[in-house]
């Protein structure tokens, strides 16, 4: 069964700072790995997503994602941090493949932004 | 182009009633999803139909039922409501379920028992 870690449950950064959210996961086959944020009272929107092919992802709004199979990692960063990105955010993980059809999120980060 | 619609908003019930959310997805979007979301627990997997059919199930109880209809909308159905049944309600569509399609997630139904 796969799972997800996220470490860190808060992260304060200041504003103009590198934003660093950390994801580890697990799964004994190829995951599909996703990054959702989730303002107050919304539900998720997604940020980026690694399916196959180039392991850099760059998403909305500025952030990317680096997929590492050996460190079994998939960080989210963001150069440059800017109030409008104080949000809570989550780590996914979907099994190709394996029939699954359901997304594993981790407990989620939730970035708070200093000005 | 819609987004995913969930209705209604917000919700209260009282213990021992049973209530039915309901989910539209994105026009095409055939797999519809459904999570629970909690401060305890956070998000956790309810089901997922396509075609109308159940085709997964996470760990709950049976009082958690769901259902699609042939235009693809989806209703969940909890009946015997508790109050840690009180959470964010989220439904998520895709074209067909497979994790390379990606999901695209409603706002939520926020359910208070009390």
């Amino acid at each position: 069964a796969q799972s997800v870690t996220q470490l860190g449950s808060h992260v304060s950064v200041s504003e103009g700072a590198l934003v660093l959210l950390r994801c580890n996961y697990s799964s004994s086959v190829p995951p599909y790995l996703f990054w959702y944020v989730q303002y107050p009272n919304q539900g998720l929107q997604l940020l980026l997503k690694y399916t196959t092919g180039a392991t850099l992802v760059k998403g909305i709004n500025g952030f990317e994602a680096e997929f590492k199979k050996s460190e079994t990692s998939f960080h989210l960063t963001k150069p440059s941090a800017h109030m409008s990105d104080a949000a809570e955010y989550f780590c996914a993980v979907s099994v190709s493949g394996a029939g699954s059809y359901q997304l594993t999120f981790g407990k989620g980060t939730k970035l708070s932004v200093i000005p | 182009k819609a987004g995913v619609t969930q209705t209604p908003r917000y919700l209260i019930k009282t213990r021992g009633q049973q209530v039915t959310l309901s989910c539209s997805p994105i026009s095409g979007h055939r797999s519809v999803s459904w999570y629970q979301q909690t401060p305890g627990q956070g998000l956790q997997f309810l089901f997922e139909y396509f075609s109308e059919t159940q085709r997964n199930k996470g760990n709950f109880p049976g009082r958690f039922s769901g259902r699609q209809f042939s235009n693809s909308r989806s209703e969940m159905n909890v009946s015997t409501l508790e109050l840690g049944d009180s959470a964010l309600y989220l439904c998520a569509s895709s074209l067909a379920g497979g994790s390379e399609d990606g999901y695209t997630f409603g706002s939520g139904t926020r359910l208070t028992v009390v």
